[in-house]
């Protein structure tokens, strides 16, 4: 069974922290991908990445970076965390080259205090 | 700006309902439409992928239906049953760029025993 696992289900943070956000995926997927999802804005994406070392922004980068140093894990960085990035992070993954179906992590629930 | 509609935004039905409900998005580059249903404290759920005009799409009590010259697509639930009670989000697929979705804002449904 496909498995995209997200490091925590809630976390908590201080302003000004950097904080790390954590998804690996068991089924040799190119593809993987960060949103989040707020009330009224539906997912939107931070970033992306195709292959290892590559990635490439979404629609809402700002304040945020990304690592991919292995096939199975993406990383998302929030460099100096906010209070406007208290959010639901959700984390995907794809296979690529078709019309693939996107396959997500249980969800981080991040509060900045 | 490529924009993916869902109407209506809330819906409510008894038990035993059926019930149906749209995603509109733009008639142009089109490569892929995809339904994922989002449960509650659970992680979306690919239900459907979608790439030819005229496509139809089953899975048990669901289904879906694909028009890509006009630019919609309808996910109709047989005989709701409580346990159908979600946000169903509908995601285009540009063949512009096709590594990533662009999301509707999704449908809720909730049924009532």
């Amino acid at each position: 069974d496909v498995k995209v696992t997200q490091s925590s289900r809630y976390l908590v943070k201080r302003t000004g922290e950097k904080v790390f956000l954590e998804c690996v995926q068991d089924m040799d997927h190119e593809n993987m991908f960060w949103y989040r999802q707020d009330p009224g804005l539906g997912l939107r994406l931070i970033y992306f990445s195709y292959d290892v070392k590559m990635k490439e922004k979404g629609d809402i980068p700002e304040g945020y970076s990304v690592s991919r140093e292995k096939k199975e894990r993406f990383s998302l960085i929030l460099e100096s965390a906010s209070t406007n990035q208290t959010s639901m992070y959700l984390c995907a993954s794809s296979l690529v080259g078709g019309a693939w179906p996107q396959h997500f992590g249980d969800g981080t629930r991040l509060s900045i205090l | 700006i490529l924009n993916v509609e869902q109407s209506p935004q809330s819906l409510h039905v008894q038990e035993g309902d059926s019930t149906n409900f749209t995603c509109s998005f733009p008639s142009s580059n089109f490569y892929a439409l995809h339904w994922y249903r989002w449960e509650t404290a659970k992680s979306p759920e690919a239900l459907f992928v979608m790439t030819l005009n005229g496509d139809e799409k089953k899975k048990g009590r669901i289904s879906a239906t694909l028009n890509t010259k006009e630019g919609y697509s309808y996910l109709y639930i047989k005989g709701s049953q409580p346990e159908d009670s979600a946000t169903y989000l509908c995601a285009f697929h540009n063949a512009g760029n096709n590594r990533k979705l662009i999301w509707g804002l999704g449908t809720s449904l909730a049924v009532n025993p």
